[in-house]
C-alpha cells in the first residue's frame, strides 16, 4: 500500500523564523513529489520535483527531494503570519493503464505568530 | 476565467437522503477527481475519470457514486449508503500529475 507521512503534524513559530517541513514516502512506479498549500480552502499548488538534489525555489519556499532515501523537505525562511496554512505532501504514481494518481500525506498545520 | 468550480459551497442535508455535489472545470483537462478531506487525515481519493464516459474507483468509493457524460463535469453522488458523508469534498482536474484544486463543498449531514 502506498504512504505519505508528514512530519511535524503542527508546528507554531513566530514571524522571521525559519521552519522545514519533511514528507516521506513510499510508493510504487514513483512518478513525482507535489506541495500544495491550503489555507481555508482548495489547496493550491507550490512545486513538483521529479528528480533528486534539484531544488526548486519561489520567493522564501524552497524544496528538494532525495529520491534514494525517499523523502523531500520543504524550506521556508523569513516566516510571515501569511504562511500560516496546512501544507500538503503528495507523491504521483503510475499504477494500472495510463492511470495518473496521487496519495497525499496527512499535512502539517503550520501557524506563524506576529 | 479558466478554473474549477464547485457547487455548493455548503449543504446540509437529513441522514438518508441521496445528495449530488457539481463540479465543473473549463481548463480543457483530461482528467478529474474526487476527494474527501477529514481533520487530521489528509486528502483521500474517492473517485477518478481519466476521460469522458469513463471512470474509476478510488481508496474510498463505498457509498458514492460518480458520472463523466461530459469533459467538463464530474459531478459526485453522495449515497444514504455512506456511513459518515459529513466532511469536506475537493474536486480537482488535471493534464498532467499536477492537479488543480476546486474551492470545495462542506457538507454535513443532521
Amino acid at each position: 500500500e502506498d504512504k505519505v507521512v508528514q512530519s511535524p503534524l503542527s508546528l507554531v513559530v513566530h514571524e522571521g523564523d525559519t521552519v522545514t517541513l519533511n514528507c516521506s514516502y513510499e510508493v510504487t512506479n514513483f512518478r513525482s513529489l507535489l506541495w500544495y498549500k491550503q489555507e481555508k480552502k482548495a489547496p493550491t499548488f507550490l512545486f513538483m520535483l521529479t528528480s533528486s538534489g534539484i531544488e526548486k525555489k519561489s520567493g522564501r519556499l524552497s524544496s528538494i527531494l532525495d529520491k534514494k532515501e525517499l523523502f523531500s523537505i520543504l524550506n521556508i525562511t523569513a516566516t510571515q503570519t501569511g504562511d500560516s496554512a496546512i501544507y500538503l505532501c503528495a507523491v504521483g504514481n503510475q499504477r494500472s493503464g495510463s492511470a495518473r494518481q496521487l496519495t497525499f500525506g496527512s499535512g502539517t498545520q503550520l501557524t506563524v505568530l506576529p | 476565467d479558466g478554473g474549477i468550480t464547485q457547487s455548493p459551497k455548503y449543504l446540509f442535508r437529513k441522514e438518508g437522503q441521496n445528495v449530488t455535489l457539481s463540479c465543473e472545470q473549463n481548463l480543457n483537462h483530461d482528467a478529474m477527481y474526487w476527494y474527501r478531506q477529514d481533520p487530521g487525515q489528509g486528502l483521500r481519493l474517492i473517485y477518478y475519470s481519466q476521460i469522458v464516459n469513463d471512470f474509476q474507483k478510488g481508496d474510498i468509493a463505498e457509498g458514492y457514486s460518480v458520472s463523466r457524460e461530459k469533459k467538463e463535469s464530474f459531478p459526485l453522488t453522495v449515497t444514504s449508503a455512506q456511513k459518515n458523508p459529513t466532511a469536506f469534498y475537493l474536486c480537482a482536474s488535471s493534464r498532467s500529475d499536477t492537479q488543480y484544486f476546486g474551492p470545495g463543498t462542506r457538507l454535513t449531514v443532521l
